[in-house]
């Protein structure tokens, strides 16, 4: 198993350019997420998707779009790049819950780090 | 806005020293509470998920306690090793299906 791939690995991108972060998991979780980490901060939520077809605003949302594609794949859009989205993107997928707890472990890519210029 | 506090945001010890860290988050409305190493250069990875009050978990030489009532967690590492260098997030979970991450410990283990 792969577990979660994410590509690109690095991306430079001039402002207003867009570009989309695609994610994968081959798990067959439920839940996929999209983070970014800026340094002195922790991950910080963008958007996430509770399962294929369903996908809700996190933290952070402005400035991104997501598509839930199918249950494997979950990928990030940014439609005008600006400085402020430099950063380093992280995708993660959980398993869905057992018994009715809450004991999904998130299990997270390499990531993607990206520069606005 | 829930806030995940951890402390210290660095920690520079010896090998061989025993040490902890520190995770706050909200007392109310607390589902669950996790515990991820995450090494530089790599991806985040699950050491612990704490439900219960009073929960401790252990991997090795590393143990976690929790304390829901009054809003805190420890992570404990026992006689540090150098490959126990890395950052130690922990996050929290309420009813939602979000993480809320704190912004970490970097622990520094010099031989």
């Amino acid at each position: 198993n792969a577990g979660v791939t994410q590509t690109p690995k690095f991306q430079v991108l001039k402002t207003g350019q867009s570009m989309t972060l695609q994610c994968a998991q081959d798990m067959n979780h439920n839940s996929m997420y999209w983070y970014r980490q800026d340094p002195g901060m922790g991950l910080r939520l963008i958007y996430y998707s509770a399962s294929e077809g369903t996908t809700d605003k996190g933290e952070v949302p402005n400035g991104y779009n997501v598509s839930r594609l199918n249950k494997r794949e979950f990928s990030l859009r940014l439609e005008s790049a600006a400085p402020s989205q430099t950063s380093v993107y992280f995708c993660a997928s959980s398993e869905p819950f057992r018994g009715g707890g809450f004991l999904e472990t998130q299990y997270f890519g390499p990531g993607t780090r990206l520069l606005v210029l | 806005i829930l806030n995940v506090e951890q402390s210290p945001q660095s920690l520079h010890v010896q090998e061989g020293d025993s040490t902890n860290f520190t995770c706050s988050f909200p007392s109310s409305n607390f589902y669950a509470l996790h515990w991820y190493r995450w090494e530089t250069a790599k991806s985040p990875e699950a050491l612990f998920v704490m439900t219960l009050n009073g929960d401790e978990k252990k991997k090795g030489r590393i143990s976690a306690t929790l304390n829901t009532k009054e809003g805190y967690s420890y992570l404990y590492i026992k006689g540090s090793q150098p490959e126990d260098s890395a950052t130690y997030l922990c996050a929290f979970k309420d009813s939602s299906y979000k993480l809320i991450f704190g912004s970490g410990t970097r622990l520094l283990v010099r031989p």
